[in-house]
């Protein structure tokens, strides 16, 4: 697609259900990252693909995040048992590699709408 | 880690006027790229300007400006003639240029919201 896609828009969780995320990224970009968005707050970095490989994942908060992106397109975020305090707005975004890392992109990341959680 | 500080959780303009919000950084690199974004209420974030640490020039888009000054490890975002649809939540991003160590991902400040008054 022309950008990045987010599904589902919006989620509500009882605690303790599981809940999966789904980002789109746009055709062609090498790299893919979520972030975590609190209210009112800046994103939080949670972890990075390039291609299938996942190469940072410093920032998943507990053993019950778990991402995978096992064709190197479509990623997809896993809450296990999700608790109030996983509350938020969960960003996907996709950039191009950058040009010392021999591709062309300008380093910009390119955002999805986001998928909000809530967790009653 | 590379820390990004924006000191102004929120700000104030009138209409047709100019504001400037602030953005300090920290970090040991000389290449690296600085950004920022733009998020409206319930919207997806877009990038409003990028600036290459490499480039002395400052960057320009149509009524935004930014002032970059590398020594300070500062990057202020100027917007001209402000408009009721500048009116969004901020944020300031670093990124390093180098694929090695956790510089490369793009770390982004808390974020300052613009309000725009008619």
């Amino acid at each position: 697609g022309a950008g990045v896609s987010q599904s589902p828009r919006y989620k509500v969780a009882k605690r303790g259900q599981d809940v999966a995320l789904r980002c789109d990224p746009i055709s062609g970009h090498v790299s893919l990252f979520w972030y975590q968005q609190a209210l009112g707050q800046g994103p939080e970095f949670l972890t990075y693909f390039q291609n299938e490989a996942q190469l940072d994942k410093s920032g998943l908060p507990s053993d019950r995040f778990f991402a995978e992106r096992p064709e190197g397109s479509v990623s997809t975020l896993k809450i296990q048992r999700t608790q109030q305090e996983d509350s938020a707005v969960y960003l996907c975004a996709s950039s191009l590699e950058r040009r010392l890392a021999g591709g062309s992109g300008t380093g910009e990341l390119f955002f999805g709408e986001g998928s909000r959680l809530t967790v009653l | 880690a590379q820390t990004v500080t924006q000191s102004q959780p929120e700000m104030s303009v009138q209409e047709a006027e100019t504001v400037t919000l602030s953005c300090t950084y920290d970090t040991s690199e000389s290449d690296y790229y600085l950004f920022w974004y733009k998020q409206p209420p319930s919207r997806q974030m877009i990038l409003v300007i990028r600036q290459e640490a490499y480039k002395q020039q400052n960057a320009t888009e149509n009524r935004f400006s930014v002032n970059f000054q590398k020594a300070a490890k500062s990057f202020s975002l100027k917007i001209s003639d402000s408009q009721l649809g500048d009116a969004a939540m901020y944020f300031c991003a670093y990124r390093s240029l180098h694929a090695s160590g956790g510089s490369y991902i793009p770390t982004f400040g808390r974020g300052t919201s613009l309000i725009v008054h008619p």
